[in-house]
């Protein structure tokens, strides 16, 4: 069964300063994997998605990177900024034709000014 | 503007009561699903659609049920048998295997 883990589950940091959420998965049978990001009370934005054949993605000052062999995905936020503030939540899409996604259970992170 | 809908944004249920929250996307996205989310947890999978008329459980369907009349909507019903439903529900769509886009949630209150 597959399982997603991602540490720390909490982040505070000060402004501008660059930094690395972590993303692990049991089964390294996937389809792709996304990084989400969550503001408080509301559903989740898709921030990148990685399919199983490439090494990372970027999108501004996000960038992610996926190590299928190892189970391993980081997103690094360069320059952060207090509206960066909001848990990121990682998933995986299982091989196999269903479109099953298996969350981690996020990193809340505070950017303070 | 195309998107996903969900409402109500909050929802009371008595026990015994059976309450429906709805989703519906105009994305004419085939796959729709539904997932529920407890404090500093996760997603879970409920149930998915990937036509209209055909639905499969999710990791924890019990308690739940779905249809799927419309590509449009996608309506979830909490039973009396959900013995613990305060949550937060999410549902989402997608199109040919392509990231999955969520709607604003509906939470979930026992009285």
């Amino acid at each position: 069964k597959q399982e997603v883990t991602q540490i720390p589950a909490a982040l505070s940091v000060p402004e501008g300063e660059n930094l690395v959420l972590n993303c692990s998965f049991t089964d390294s049978a996937i389809y792709n994997l996304q990084w989400f990001r969550q503001d408080p009370g509301k559903g989740l934005t898709s921030l990148l998605l990685i399919q199983s054949s490439q090494r990372e993605q970027t999108s501004g000052r996000l960038n992610a990177s996926l190590d299928k062999s190892s189970g391993r995905s980081t997103l690094y936020i360069a320059a952060s900024q207090p509206g960066d503030s909001a848990t990121y939540l990682c998933a995986v899409k299982v091989q196999g034709g269903s479109e099953k996604l298996v969350f981690g259970k996020g990193t809340k992170l505070t950017v303070n000014p | 503007d195309g998107g996903i809908t969900q409402s109500p944004k909050y929802l009371f249920r008595k026990e015994g009561q059976n309450v429906t929250l709805s989703c519906e996307q105009n994305l004419n996205h085939d796959a729709m699903y539904w997932y529920r989310q407890d404090p500093g947890q996760g997603l879970r999978l409920i149930y998915y659609s990937q036509i209209v008329n055909d639905f499969q459980k999710g990791d924890i369907a019990e308690g739940y049920s779905v249809s799927r009349e419309k590509k449009e909507s996608f309506p979830l019903t909490v039973t009396s048998a959900q013995k613990n439903p305060t949550a937060f529900y999410l549902c989402a769509s997608s199109y040919g295997g392509r990231t999955q886009y969520f709607g604003p949630g509906t939470r979930l209150l026992v009285l």
